[in-house]
């Protein structure tokens, strides 16, 4: 039983698209975060996320923390191609383990 | 920033024998590291979570006889994938906490090839 259920694990859309990353839960995470990752190389993190109800903003990226703290939702405005890579959430217990989704796999087109 | 360096970032070793990968955190103190396993187009699969000066504590499914973990330090964690097969080709990375805050900085990751 996955944990952390991510949509859509693969994305391809043209640029200057919208799109939007869901990440659900069932359980209470205390925080989440969401990472960018490149082949070969190892998960960068982009924000934590640790309020009921937060939203963050990273230049054209928006990052939303559930109410519930049980789920996350990550927009992209006006996507190019240097957005494609590989989108993972990973939520947290306390200082207990991070357990990751299944990942997001974006590709955007010239 | 908290970094983490990952060794060797490639391996390629013959069936049967085992690997080391180290994981260092530089410029903190990691009281808690974790190492993953990544197939091909997948997500990060959590193995094991280890604590400084104890044993570790491995997932459902992983086998702790195979995938030997050491956290004898503050900063040093290292897996060791003992009698390797094909099957254990993967890309493993580790994972560093410290003892203040929530963060969890990531290692570059280890391309482990069983020939």
């Amino acid at each position: 039983t996955q944990l952390l259920e991510q949509s859509p694990q693969f994305l391809s859309i043209q640029e200057g698209e919208n799109l939007t990353v869901y990440c659900n839960s069932s359980s209470v995470f205390s925080s989440l975060q969401w990472y960018r990752q490149e082949p070969g190389e190892g998960p960068v993190l982009l924000v934590t996320v640790v309020t009921g109800g937060e939203v963050k903003k990273l230049k054209r990226l928006t990052f939303q923390f559930g109410d519930a703290r049980k789920d996350s939702s990550l927009h992209i405005t006006a996507a190019q191609p240097g957005d494609t890579g590989l989108y993972l959430c990973a939520g947290a217990k306390g200082a207990q383990k991070l357990v990751f989704g299944q990942g997001t796999r974006l590709t955007i087109n010239p | 920033g908290a970094v983490v360096s990952q060794h060797p970032s490639r391996v390629i070793c013959k069936s049967g024998t085992s690997v080391k990968i180290e994981c260092r955190s530089l410029d903190f103190q990691a009281t808690t590291m974790f190492w993953y396993r990544q197939f091909p187009k997948q997500s990060l699969m959590l193995m094991a979570t280890s604590n400084e000066g104890s044993k570790a504590t491995y997932e459902q499914g992983v086998e702790k006889d195979k995938f030997l973990i050491n956290h004898a330090s503050l900063t040093l964690s290292t897996l060791t994938v003992t009698s390797a097969h094909p099957e254990d080709s993967s890309f493993y990375i580790c994972s560093a906490r410290g003892q203040e805050g929530y963060g969890y900085t990531f290692g570059s990751g280890t391309r482990l090839t069983v020939v």
